[in-house]
């Protein structure tokens, strides 16, 4: 497989400070999504971008993708003590009927 | 109210025994999925489905089945032949477009 690898892997900040990660993948890809993980529990879908597209807001998040450097970025602005969680890129790769997960960044807000 | 439902939250049993978690899903979705989670790591993917009476195994197929005998169930089937299955066990699906996938809270397997 084509695990994504992300960067951080843990990322402590305090509340109302903007957060980024970085996610950096492998092969060819369709899309690339990003994924939100409270601890013990499912994956929530966050956003998606398509390969053909730069950059894509959602609220508060913002999410940039170089395909000819292979990486992706999130930023989430102006952060909550609700956004601690870990947050995962998937990329859906070119000729694949499934996503590749990375190994995840844990981000910490401190109220 | 849909969604995906995953049941037990938490198993427990001992080497040896084989153990069937259960996911059950209410959006219609076509494609289904189960993924292995161990601490601090990423997904990895088990099976997945893509209609009813068809799987493909994924990364880490070995010591695990599934059935797909209805569009709305997907049990997963944790085998004595899987060396090390305590882990974190999600359940996904996704429609037909297969872009966006919905997870199920997940069953915590632990085995002793």
């Amino acid at each position: 497989s084509q695990q994504g690898e992300e960067d951080p892997q843990a990322l402590s900040i305090q509340e109302g400070e903007n957060a980024t990660m970085n996610c950096s993948y492998k092969t060819s890809i369709n899309n690339l999504q990003w994924y939100r993980q409270n601890s013990g529990r499912g994956l929530v879908h966050l956003i998606l971008i398509r390969s053909n597209e730069r950059e894509k807001h959602s609220g508060r998040l913002r999410v940039t993708l170089d395909t000819s450097k292979k990486s992706s970025s999130l930023l989430i602005t102006a952060s909550r003590a609700a956004d601690t969680a870990s947050y995962f890129c998937a990329t859906e790769e070119t000729g694949a009927n499934n996503l590749f997960f990375g190994t995840g960044t844990r981000l910490t807000v401190i109220p | 109210d849909g969604g995906i439902t995953q049941s037990p939250k938490y198993l427990f049993r001992k080497e040896g025994q084989n153990v069937t978690l259960s996911c059950e899903q209410n959006l219609n979705h076509d494609a289904m999925y189960w993924y292995r989670q161990d601490p601090g790591q990423g997904l990895r993917l088990i099976y997945y489905s893509q209609i009813v009476n068809d799987f493909q195994k994924g990364d880490i197929a070995e010591g695990y089945s599934v059935s797909r005998e209805k569009k709305e169930s997907f049990p997963l089937t944790v085998t004595s032949a899987q060396k090390n299955p305590t882990a974190f066990y999600l359940c996904a699906s996704s429609d037909r477009t297969r872009i966006e996938q919905y997870f199920g809270p997940g069953t915590r397997l632990t085995v002793t």
